[in-house]
């Protein structure tokens, strides 16, 4: 059974930096392509991210370019989206998810990780 | 990028009804759209991906169809489980767009 469980989630000041994790278990994560999604709150599902298996291709939405970071460790089955220049609008819950490959949909979820951007 | 509307974005229905969510695409993406379920404090699930294929485990009274850029989602003799909010998701090109959601609720 797939289990991604994301963490780091906190409560930083604007204009700061902070590095998620997404910890995959029963896949065979290097040929996982993954993905960040996020829900701001009272608002709807929003795409921030996508990484190949290999961690060679990266895709972001344009809110994000520039300031967020997706990467892959393959060697301990762990995602990661390192956000810097945290903006009000960055607060949301974000989570993780797989898919088979990059123009595949999203099969699995992790319940998610709060990041609040806050003074 | 790729605009994807839903409608309505409330829906109030009964158990036992049937209801229809619609999403519309800016431009073509084929068949290349899920629509997921969300509940309260709970990560989204899949229902349905390439338009009209059913995940694994869903109910059959789940269904999808459309192609080029307008689809439906129909859930038959809606259940009280099914009370949640929906989204339509494309993975046609990057970057991805979810639909602004559906919110299913009790009348």
């Amino acid at each position: 059974e797939v289990q991604l469980v994301e963490s780091g989630g906190a409560s930083v000041q604007p204009g700061g930096s902070l590095r998620i994790s997404c910890a995959a278990s029963g896949v065979t994560f290097n040929s996982e392509a993954m993905t960040w999604v996020r829900r701001a709150p009272g608002k709807g599902l929003e795409w921030v991210s996508g990484i190949s298996g290999s961690g060679g291709v990266t895709y972001y939405a344009n809110s994000v370019k520039g300031r967020f970071t997706i990467s892959r460790d393959n060697s301990h089955n762990t995602l990661f989206l390192q956000m810097s220049s945290l903006r009000a609008e960055d607060t949301a819950v974000y989570y993780c998810a797989r898919s088979a490959n990059l123009i595949k949909h999203l099969d699995s979820w992790g319940q998610g990780t709060l990041v609040t951007v806050s003074s | 990028d790729i605009q994807l509307t839903q409608s309505p974005s409330t829906l109030s229905a009964s158990v036992g009804d049937s209801v229809t969510i619609t999403c519309r695409a800016s431009q073509s993406i084929s068949t290349w759209l899920a629509w997921y379920q969300q509940k309260p404090g709970k990560a989204p699930k899949v229902l349905i991906y390439k338009s009209s294929t059913l995940e694994t485990g869903v109910p059959r009274r789940f269904s999808g169809s459309g192609s080029g850029t307008e689809f439906t989602l129909t859930i038959n003799s809606l259940q009280p489980d099914d009370f949640a909010t929906y989204y339509c998701h494309h993975y046609s090109t990057y970057p991805w767009t979810f639909g602004q959601g559906t919110k299913v609720d009790i009348k």
